[in-house]
């Protein structure tokens, strides 16, 4: 099986432009994770969805954030308008169904985002 | 107040030995799931070894084991004979069980490891 594919692999933008990551989950998982990774903050959690229904957006970090997961097997993430400060790797992770602590969320390969 | 606390940025490893990686952490729940992750420079993550709160052996998979201590609440990672592969960022994280359903993890800020020839 395929595992969770993102795109593009890497944006280069610039400056006040829209950006838009895209995320496939794994086929049958039900919970869909975006993270961030920069230096200074390490990895930290966007938003996350249970059956396409966001359930907790407190990491985004402000209204120029979007995501949405229009279906079971897509989900966007979507920044208008990018700032040099929203540079980072963004992770794309799913995990199946159940409630178990020790459901393993996988990660995809990653976005490397770059707003010049 | 920081959740997971990995208070080594880097660490260097000759070649076969052992290595310990240390990750404490902090929670009020009673359940909870530690997990270690390895990102190797190409970017990817990837899951290492699970560790329930509850679970009264240590994890082991394969040349990784948890040294889990639940009453100084660190759950420290060990690689047994280290190879040049090993080498990249290890990052700790924690679920914590108090809320119903498949919660995030939240991470540590990680230890990169260096395996030395």
């Amino acid at each position: 099986d395929a595992g969770v594919i993102q795109s593009p692999r890497h944006e280069v933008t610039e400056m006040g432009q829209e950006v838009t990551l895209r995320c496939k989950p794994i086929s049958g998982h039900d919970y869909l994770f975006w993270y961030r990774q920069t230096m200074m903050r390490g990895l930290e959690l966007l938003i996350y969805f249970n059956n396409n229904v966001p359930i907790d957006d407190s990491g985004m970090p402000e209204d120029r954030f979007s995501a949405k997961m229009p279906n079971a097997s897509f989900s966007t993430l979507k920044i208008q308008p990018s700032e040099p400060r929203d540079s980072a790797v963004y992770f794309c992770a799913s995990s199946q169904p159940g409630t178990g602590l020790r459901n393993e969320q996988f990660f995809g390969p990653g976005t490397r985002l770059t707003v010049l | 107040a920081q959740k997971i606390t990995q208070t080594q940025p880097g660490m260097f490893v000759q070649e076969k030995e052992a290595v310990t990686l240390d990750c404490t952490y902090d929670t009020s729940d009673q359940s909870y799931g530690l997990f270690w992750y390895k990102q190797p420079s190409s970017g990817e993550m990837i899951f290492l070894i699970y560790q329930g709160s509850y679970d009264e052996q240590n994890a082991t998979e394969g040349r990784y084991s948890l040294n889990f201590q639940k009453a100084r609440k660190s759950a420290n990672l060990v690689i047994s004979a280290s190879q040049l592969g090993d080498s990249a960022m290890y990052f700790c994280a924690m679920r914590e069980g108090s809320r119903s359903g498949n919660t995030p993890l939240v991470f540590g800020k990680g230890t990169r490891l260096s395996v030395i020839a």
